[in-house]
């Protein structure tokens, strides 16, 4: 297996550009999906491969990725954007699931 | 709509048993891979296992290995997690998820759905 690794809290002022990224030998093979969890709710996919947004996610989110490392950008970044985020992948086997720890979004 | 509702938790004794099941509608259930996601109080998200499309392959998480068994009913269009031998550090909420696999320059995927969560607490 292997491990990915998220900053546990970045904060952003309203309206502003905010990257949340995500680090782990899996994201040379397999692309970072990113998850929004607020408080007693199930996750949500906001981005998943390249750099693809399931219906009904705004725009104002985006992902990319270069090397070992996978970026989720908030541009624009609304009061109800403040959330955990998640990263995950496949791991190296492609058989088990890998989930960074979590980044706690604050947007003052 | 795709709907995912997890069922069968609630409070179990240590070396206890419970199983959950997680009722699908509004895809082709057997087209799917599925999984199982954990979230203990106030922690991160913990894969805990997968099952393919005819149950052919099943993978968990180290920890529960030989203790949790993750299987499917197509025909009931459910996904189940037997657990066995519960501890106190399996007290979480248990999430089903849908698998998306899709193609770009190699196999990828991600979990596109997810259910609302059941409780588990294991507690004497």
């Amino acid at each position: 297996s292997s491990e990915l690794t998220q900053d546990p809290a970045v904060s952003v002022a309203l309206g502003q550009t905010v990257t949340i990224t995500c680090q782990g030998d899996s994201l040379k093979t397999y692309y970072a999906s990113w998850y929004q969890q607020k408080p007693g709710q199930a996750p949500v996919l906001v981005i998943y491969g390249k750099n693809n947004r399931p219906s009904g996610i705004p725009d104002r989110f985006s992902g990319s990725s270069s090397g070992n490392t996978a970026s989720l950008t908030v541009t624009g970044a609304q009061a109800e954007d403040e959330a955990d985020y998640y990263c995950n992948s496949r791991d190296s086997s492609g058989n088990h699931w890998v989930f960074g720890g979590g980044t706690k979004l604050t947007v003052l | 709509e795709v709907q995912l509702v997890e069922s069968g938790g609630g409070l179990v004794q240590p070396g206890g048993s419970l199983r959950l099941s997680c009722a699908a509608s509004g895809f082709t259930f057997n087209s799917y891979s599925m999984s199982w996601v954990r979230q203990a109080p106030g922690k991160g998200l913990e894969w805990v296992a997968n099952i393919n499309q005819d149950a052919g392959e099943k993978y968990y998480v180290d920890s529960v290995k030989g203790r949790f068994t993750i299987s499917r009913d197509n025909a009931k269009n459910s996904l189940y997690l037997q657990m066995n031998s519960l501890r106190a550090e399996d007290t979480s909420v248990y999430y089903c998820a849908r698998e998306l696999r899709f193609f770009d320059w190699g196999h990828h995927y991600s979990l596109d759905y997810w259910g609302q969560g059941i409780l588990v607490t294991v507690s004497s």
